[in-house]
């Protein structure tokens, strides 16, 4: 089955500057890779994603660039804010068919300082 | 839409007892799912559905049951809770379709306690 790695688990940046997530996984077949942004206490919600015909796809402040090759993709927040401090998972899924399930990263928290 | 809704939001419960965590969505989605989560693992997938009346195992299923008889609901059952299982539970929905991508919908997760 799908294995999904993500590093690192810990991220501290100061407020202004980039963040980086990368994420590695093992089915080539997997063809669907979003990333979720979990806060304290509350549920994961879609940030972005990106399909395996795409290499990169940008959103305001945030990015997810992915190397099929490779297999791995990232996050990449630019001029980070303290709202952007939370929990960031990714997952990687083969959605070809109705089974596809999601196997989600161990997930990254990052704390944004002013 | 209400999109996915749980109950209860948080349940204390004694080993051995026995529990339902309900889970509804009103978005018409053949896909459903029961993950829990953990610090420092992510979110494991428990049990999931594709349809009423079909339904399958994650990678952890031990110690939960599911059935799925509305496309609307999907109910986890715990049938003799353990202190193992003390973690965050959520139910996520999702589209589905050949050659269709669409990312899960999670419910606002339900915070169990066994002591």
């Amino acid at each position: 089955g799908e294995n999904v790695e993500q590093h690192p688990s810990t991220l501290s940046v100061q407020e202004g500057d980039s963040a980086v997530i990368k994420c590695t996984y093992s089915d080539s077949a997997s063809n669907y890779f979003p990333w979720y942004k979990q806060e304290l206490g509350k549920r994961p919600q879609l940030i972005i994603d990106i399909r395996s015909n795409v290499g990169e796809k940008k959103d305001q402040r945030i990015a997810v660039t992915l190397n099929k090759t490779a297999k791995h993709f990232s996050l990449h927040i630019t001029e980070t804010q303290p709202e952007d401090s939370a929990v960031y998972f990714c997952a990687a899924s083969e959605t070809t068919d109705s089974w596809g399930k999601f196997q989600f990263g161990a997930g990254t928290q990052v704390v944004v300082t002013p | 839409n209400a999109g996915v809704t749980q109950t209860p939001k948080f349940q204390v419960l004694k080993t051995g007892q026995s529990m339902t965590l309900q889970c509804a969505q009103d978005m018409n989605h053949e896909y459903m799912s029961w993950y829990r989560q953990d610090p420092g693992m992510g979110l494991r997938l428990i049990h999931y559905s594709v349809g009423a009346g079909i339904t399958d195992q994650g990678e952890v299923p031990n110690g939960y049951n599911v059935s799925r008889s509305t496309t609307e609901d999907f109910p986890l059952r715990l049938l003799s809770a353990a202190p193992s299982q003390t973690s965050v539970y959520f139910c996520a929905s999702r589209r589905t379709g050949t050659g269709y991508n669409s990312p899960l919908h999670f419910g606002n997760g339900t915070r169990l306690t066994v002591t």
